[in-house]
Formats: structure tokens, C-alpha cells, sequence
């Protein structure tokens, strides 16, 4: 079955340490990626997103992805957290030939000072 | 510009009652989504508008949920005699122009069925 899977329901991470999420597909065909971040009473915010070529993408407020085909994966990083990044993370997919967004459960990353 | 804008924000409603919500997507975006975001999971598709095409309401859950779109313009999502497991945020989305497009959303409308 077609699904997108955030394997951590939860991540705490000291301010200025490194951060990554992980997010795994399961889809036929490469699906479209994105990566959306949620902030308490905040509408979803698009932090990047991958549709073709490099496999590393660059977003907004730092963060990166990259794109490995071999382990359906999209994995979202930042090399050092400010407290602002407190949030919920969502990985969804579109995919090929079709326009809806399926979502993974979300990732809550708290940050400790 | 101004973003996706929704209303209420929040809507306390007792079970039984209809609600209705709407969503004022970015001038200029053809397409138009309505995702529900129930506690503690994801967001799943509820419905989508593309134009003139004919609605996917493949993601509404039950015929009590409807939803309708003026052209390009606003979206009202209606449930009827609403339960309590309607509790949910319901957020809508436009992209300027459907398809895989990136998708901008709103604030969300925060629903609770007492």
C-alpha cells in the first residue's frame, strides 16, 4: 500500500546541535516531496521541496533534504537548531499523476536550551 | 501578498448542529484543497477544486460533509448534524495552479463537537 512513514513521533534536540528527520514512501513511482513544518496555532509553512534533479534541496530557515531513490527516503536536516524550530514536521508526498497531498503522522521536535 | 485565509478560527458546536467553514484562497490560484487534521495525526485529503472541472470528493468522509467553490474564489465546507468525531482543525490549501504544485495554507478552522 501507497503510505509515507515518520518513523519518530518525537524528537528533543539541544539548541545548536544538528537535527534530522527522517521520512520513508512507499509509492510505485517516485512521488513529488515535500517537507512542511507546523508551528503551535500556525497554519502549515512549506519548508522545501524536490521534484527532480539534485538531490539535495535547500529551504527556508536553514534547513536541507536529500533525495536517495534506493532507500525511499527524504530526510530533512539542519546543522544547528535555534529554539524558533520547536514545531511539528510533515513529510508528504504527491504522487506521480495526481495532485493530492498524502501526509506522514508528523514529527513534534522540541528544543532544550 | 495575502496568504489563504480561513474563518472561524475556532468553532465550538454542539453535536447535531451544521456547521460551515470557509476558506479565502490566494487571488490567482485556480486550485483549492480541504485537508482535516484530526489530534494527533495527519492530514488527510477531504477535497479538491480545480477550476471549472468537477470536484474530487473522493476524501469526504461521510454525505454529511459537502463542500462548494464560487469560481476561483471562496470555499465553504459544510458538515451537517455534526459528531463528535468531526473534532478536528480542518485547513485549506490553494496552488496557482493544481496538479503536483506547490500547495499554501491557511491558518485552519479548529472544530470541537461537544
Amino acid at each position: 500500500a501507497q503510505s509515507v512513514t515518520q518513523p519518530d513521533i518525537h524528537i528533543t534536540v539541544s539548541e545548536g546541535a544538528s537535527l534530522e528527520l527522517r521520512c520513508n514512501y512507499s509509492y510505485g513511482a517516485t512521488p513529488y516531496l515535500f517537507w512542511y513544518v507546523q508551528s503551535p496555532g500556525q497554519g502549515l509553512q512549506l519548508l522545501l521541496k524536490y521534484f527532480s534533479g539534485d538531490t539535495l534541496v535547500q529551504g527556508i530557515k536553514g534547513f536541507e533534504a536529500e533525495f536517495k531513490r534506493s532507500q525511499s527516503s527524504f530526510n530533512l536536516r539542519k546543522p544547528s537548531v535555534h529554539w524558533s524550530d520547536a514545531a511539528e514536521y510533515f513529510c508528504a508526498v504527491v504522487p506521480a499523476n495526481d495532485y493530492k497531498l498524502s501526509f506522514g503522522a508528523g514529527t513534534t521536535v522540541t528544543v532544550r536550551a | 501578498g495575502a496568504g489563504v485565509s480561513q474563518s472561524p478560527s475556532n468553532k465550538v458546536t454542539e453535536k447535531g448542529k451544521d456547521v460551515e467553514l470557509r476558506c479565502d484562497p490566494i487571488s490567482g490560484h485556480t486550485a483549492l484543497y480541504w485537508y482535516r487534521q484530526r489530534l494527533g495525526q495527519g492530514l488527510e485529503f477531504l477535497i479538491y477544486f480545480q477550476g471549472n472541472s468537477a470536484p474530487d470528493k473522493s476524501g469526504l468522509p461521510s454525505d454529511r460533509f459537502s463542500a462548494e467553490r464560487t469560481g476561483e474564489s471562496v470555499s465553504t465546507l459544510t458538515i451537517q448534524r455534526t459528531q463528535q468525531e468531526d473534532s478536528a482543525v480542518y485547513l485549506c490549501a490553494s496552488s496557482p495552479s493544481g496538479g503536483a504544485g506547490e500547495q499554501y495554507f491557511g491558518p485552519g478552522t479548529r472544530l470541537t463537537v461537544t
